[in-house]
């Protein structure tokens, strides 16, 4: 099953905008991550989140996390078209040793040139 | 570090055959993953090796189902008597142990069973 629901399911921008995305999540976690996979192909790790962070920034990328609200959103700034794909969130919640990742469903970004 | 692939990277089999696909991970990564993709949603995890003990298996992973990682280096995962339900990407990672290493995915194995 799957536990994060990003918001959301689609996003379509211009070059240059700024994009957020969402995250909710169910139960406690140990860290949250952001993925990335362009169509058809392999996921890439964006940035990892503790759950005694609020807020971390990775470029182009600002990530925050609210443990009250189980929830985490994922800007990208100055979007590029190269930044079209899909974003998904991934909970850890094997008691921290960070081998069980839950994802989400996951958001459709397309940043239009 | 070259990576992580997988073999073959497409799979198409009639229903009832079975199949084998094969994961190399990045050499020094002790910790070994298998996920599953179907169109539209996240990945979902099956199962997981640390160096070549197999520490977790999902429901999922029914008995049709059983993955290798012999000598603790590539990993195999064969489907035995495929159903059309079979259809996805399965994808593998590994990642080095520790709260904090971030999982490194391979390009996935896309297979169709018809």
């Amino acid at each position: 099953s799957q536990q994060g629901e990003e918001d959301p399911q689609a996003l379509s921008i211009q070059e240059g905008e700024n994009a957020t995305m969402n995250c909710s999540y169910k139960t406690s976690i140990n860290n949250l991550q952001w993925y990335r996979q362009n169509s058809g192909r392999g996921l890439v790790h964006l940035i990892l989140i503790r759950s005694n962070e609020r807020e971390k920034h990775s470029g182009r990328l600002r990530v925050t996390l609210d443990t009250s609200k189980k929830s985490s959103s994922l800007l990208i700034t100055a979007s590029r078209a190269a930044d079209t794909a899909s974003y998904f969130c991934a909970t850890d919640n094997s008691g921290g040793s960070n081998y069980k990742l839950t994802f989400g469903k996951g958001t459709l970004l397309t940043v239009n040139p | 570090d070259t990576g992580v692939s997988q073999d073959p990277r497409h799979k198409i089999t009639k229903r009832g055959q079975n199949v084998t696909f094969r994961c190399d991970p990045i050499s020094e990564h002790n910790r070994l993953y298998w996920y599953r993709q179907t169109l539209g949603q996240g990945p979902e995890f099956l199962t997981y090796f640390q160096n070549e003990a197999q520490l977790e298996k999902s429901r999922l992973l029914s008995d049709r189902f059983s993955a290798e990682r012999p000598k603790g280096s590539f990993s195999t995962l064969e489907i035995q008597r495929t159903e059309q339900g079979d259809s996805a990407m399965y994808l593998c990672a590994s990642s080095r142990q520790g709260a904090s290493h971030e999982q490194y995915f391979g390009p996935g194995t896309r297979l169709t069973v018809t």
